[in-house]
């Protein structure tokens, strides 16, 4: 089946990294992605790792893939209070409509 | 930098009724997708639409839901006779062929007395 399931919420002070876990069932997963969604707004792209990599590195952002596991993790470095959203995980297969299955996202809290 | 918009941004209705929710997707996309986020719940996938057809929904996307592309620009998502279990933010997406990206646009809040 396909699920994908993260802890609900993180606290962190401004400067400090945070790290946002996920795992996930559907081992044929092709892509996996991270989102951010800011009160009242949509859903941001932030960053995407394919299921055949380990690690990914974009700026202050680095995604881990332990594909072992099923496991998928997203570090913000330097974490500023403009950070402070909701991060969904979600994970796509190339396959048919390519339909996007998302956690219930993790609510950071970025503290001064 | 080119958006998915959505419109309305805020629909209330009354239950029973037939709405319309629109979306224009990014202008080269080809495949286009509808979301739902029940208020405190996960985004859940609803239906994907490409060369003018369904290519895949959910068990939430049953006789109620209809999707449309009446002309080159818009993408519509009908619900026929609202439930109050509608109530809901609704996200139009838009991918472009041999791109693994969907871009979400704002999402239209619906609300369901």
């Amino acid at each position: 089946g396909e699920d994908v399931e993260q802890s609900l919420f993180l606290s962190v002070r401004e400067g400090d990294s945070s790290v946002i876990n996920c795992t996930y069932t559907d081992s044929s997963s092709t892509y996996l992605y991270w989102y951010k969604q800011e009160p009242g707004a949509g859903l941001q792209l932030l960053t995407y790792i394919f299921s055949n990599m380990d690690m990914k590195q974009d700026q202050r952002l680095t995604v881990l893939l332990n594909k072992k596991d099923k496991h998928l993790s997203l570090r913000i470095a330097d974490t500023q209070t403009g950070d402070s959203a909701i991060y969904f995980c979600a994970e796509a297969k190339n396959t048919g409509g390519f339909k996007t299955i998302f956690g219930a996202g993790t609510r950071l809290f970025v503290k001064a | 930098e080119p958006e998915v918009t959505q419109t309305p941004s805020h629909q209330v209705t009354q239950m029973g009724q037939e709405v319309i929710l629109r979306c224009v997707p990014i202008s080269n996309h080809l495949y286009f997708y509808w979301y739902r986020q029940i208020l405190g719940q996960k985004v859940e996938f609803l239906v994907s639409f490409y060369n003018n057809e369904i290519s895949e929904k959910s068990e939430i996307f049953d006789d109620q839901f209809s999707v449309e592309r009446p002309d080159g620009s818009n993408f519509t998502l009908k619900i026929r006779s609202t439930k109050l279990e509608d109530s809901a933010m609704y996200f139009c997406a838009s991918r472009g062929g041999g791109s693994n990206e969907q871009f979400f646009g704002p999402g239209t809040r619906l609300t369901v007395l």
